[in-house]
């Protein structure tokens, strides 16, 4: 198993210009989340989708949407990027029905490193 | 929802058990707390949750305190790849999503 996976690892974008992260889970896990960790601060979280077909804001969702494409998959817009969008975006899943302890394990991608300029 | 406080820093040396505390002192009933760790240039990783009582794995045990206003994370037997920041986050029940909050976390320095 993969695990959480992510494309691109790496991207600088100019201002103004729209890209889409993408991330896929192989885990058959109902949720998943998009979260921005900023330079020496903690995970702050965007949007998430607790199962295939909804999709939530979260603590930061302004400049960005999401696509729960289907159970695997799930990606983030930004249409317009903006300097303040520079950040390390990490995607996670999560499943609440997984047996014993792992129901309350969020699995983390290992991110795609964003440069607005 | 209620907030944690760790410290920013903490330094051990390798082979000997670290503890890491949290403060939570406005944790509710139904709050489980949760410790995440994230190694250098990685996404964060999973490491332990509880609600009462102390509890163990192959990880790290995590004690809560009586009140449950206060917890630690113990590493038994820190290694240089337990050099991390580790995340105490309180989540509301275990039902449906995880919208976990994260602080600043306290940055572990293992020294050999």
């Amino acid at each position: 198993n993969a695990g959480v996976t992510q494309t691109p690892k790496f991207q600088v974008l100019k201002t103004g210009q729209s890209m889409t992260l993408q991330c896929a889970q192989d885990m058959n896990h109902n949720s998943m989340y998009w979260y921005r960790q900023d330079p020496g601060m903690g995970l702050r979280l965007i949007y998430y989708s607790a199962s295939e077909g909804t999709t939530d804001k979260g603590e930061v969702p302004n400049g960005y949407n999401v696509s729960r494409l289907n159970k695997r998959e799930f990606s983030l817009r930004l249409e317009s990027a903006a300097p303040s969008q520079t950040s390390v975006y990490f995607c996670a899943s999560s499943d609440p029905t997984l047996p014993g302890g792992r129901l309350n394990e969020q699995f983390f991608g290992p991110g795609t490193r964003l440069t607005v300029l | 929802d209620a907030k944690t406080t760790q410290p920013n820093s903490m330094e051990s040396n390798e082979e000997e058990p670290v503890h890491l505390p949290c403060n939570h002192s406005t944790i509710s009933g139904t709050d489980y707390i949760h410790w995440y760790r994230q190694l250098p240039s990685q996404g964060p990783e999973y490491v332990i949750h509880g609600l009462t009582s102390n509890v163990n794995n192959r990880m790290a045990s995590l004690a809560i305190a009586e009140d449950r206003k206060s917890s630690t994370l113990i590493l038994h037997r820190a290694t240089l790849r337990d050099a991390a920041v580790y995340y105490c986050i309180l989540r509301r029940g275990i039902q449906g999503a995880q919208k976990l909050v994260f602080g600043q976390g306290t940055r572990l320095t293992i020294n050999p």
